[in-house]
């Protein structure tokens, strides 16, 4: 079975600077999928980005990038320019292209300080 | 606008008592998942359904239950068998066939054992 491991159960920055949240996987499977996931305060699940195992070249969203290293399965998530905003629970998942179901590390608590 | 919708947001329990937690999707998803959130532990699958009339047991199954019997509708069952229920649960859904895609996710029921 896949799990999915984030070692950091927080992490906080200063407005504006840079911060990279770490996640690594097990997985025997060649082709899957990566996902961040933003949760804020009011606990809403929202998508960051994705990454598709096939693709080499890193998944971008405006502020929001990832350093996807296949063979070291590690999928980690830098933002840049951090904001006030950004401030929540960061969770990593994998899916495999053959199972419907994500699996979700333990997620790591951003803060960012004004 | 489409989205999935969880009700209630806040449930309180008595011991020995069955609850049940709606989540009702216009999204045409085929698949729907009900997770639990704890402290520390992530998100843990408690249930899936690809189609209507079929579902899986997730990880953590034990003590609960579903039905999904519209393929708008996937309610959650929380029984007196589950004998530490107080949790965060979050109901999601996708498209079958389209893993790149991750998640919708409703904005969760917090149940509260009293």
């Amino acid at each position: 079975a896949q799990t999915v491991t984030q070692s950091q159960p927080e992490m906080s920055v200063q407005e504006a600077e840079t911060v990279t949240l770490s996640c690594t996987y097990d997985t025997s499977e060649s082709d899957y999928y990566l996902f961040w996931y933003k949760q804020p305060p009011s606990r809403q699940m929202i998508l960051v980005i994705r990454q598709e195992a096939y693709k080499q070249q890193n998944a971008t969203e405006n502020r929001f990038s990832v350093n996807f290293q296949k063979a070291a399965k590690s999928f980690s998530l830098k933002i840049s320019d951090s904001q006030l905003g950004d401030a929540a629970m960061y969770f990593c998942a994998y899916r495999s292209p053959r199972a419907q179901k994500l699996v979700f590390g333990q997620g790591t608590r951003l803060t960012i300080n004004p | 606008d489409g989205g999935i919708t969880q009700s209630p947001k806040y449930l309180f329990r008595k011991e020995g008592q069955n609850v049940t937690l709606s989540c009702e999707q216009n999204l045409n998803h085929d698949a729907m998942y009900w997770y639990r959130q704890d402290p520390g532990q992530g998100l843990r699958l408690i249930y899936y359904s690809q189609i209507v009339n079929d579902f899986q047991k997730g990880d953590i199954a034990e003590g609960y239950s579903v039905s999904r019997e519209k393929k708008e509708s996937f309610p959650l069952t929380v029984t007196s068998a589950q004998k530490n229920p107080t949790a965060f649960y979050l109901c999601a859904s996708s498209w079958r066939g389209t893993p790149n895609y991750g998640y919708t996710f409703g904005s969760g029921t917090r149940l509260t054992v009293v």
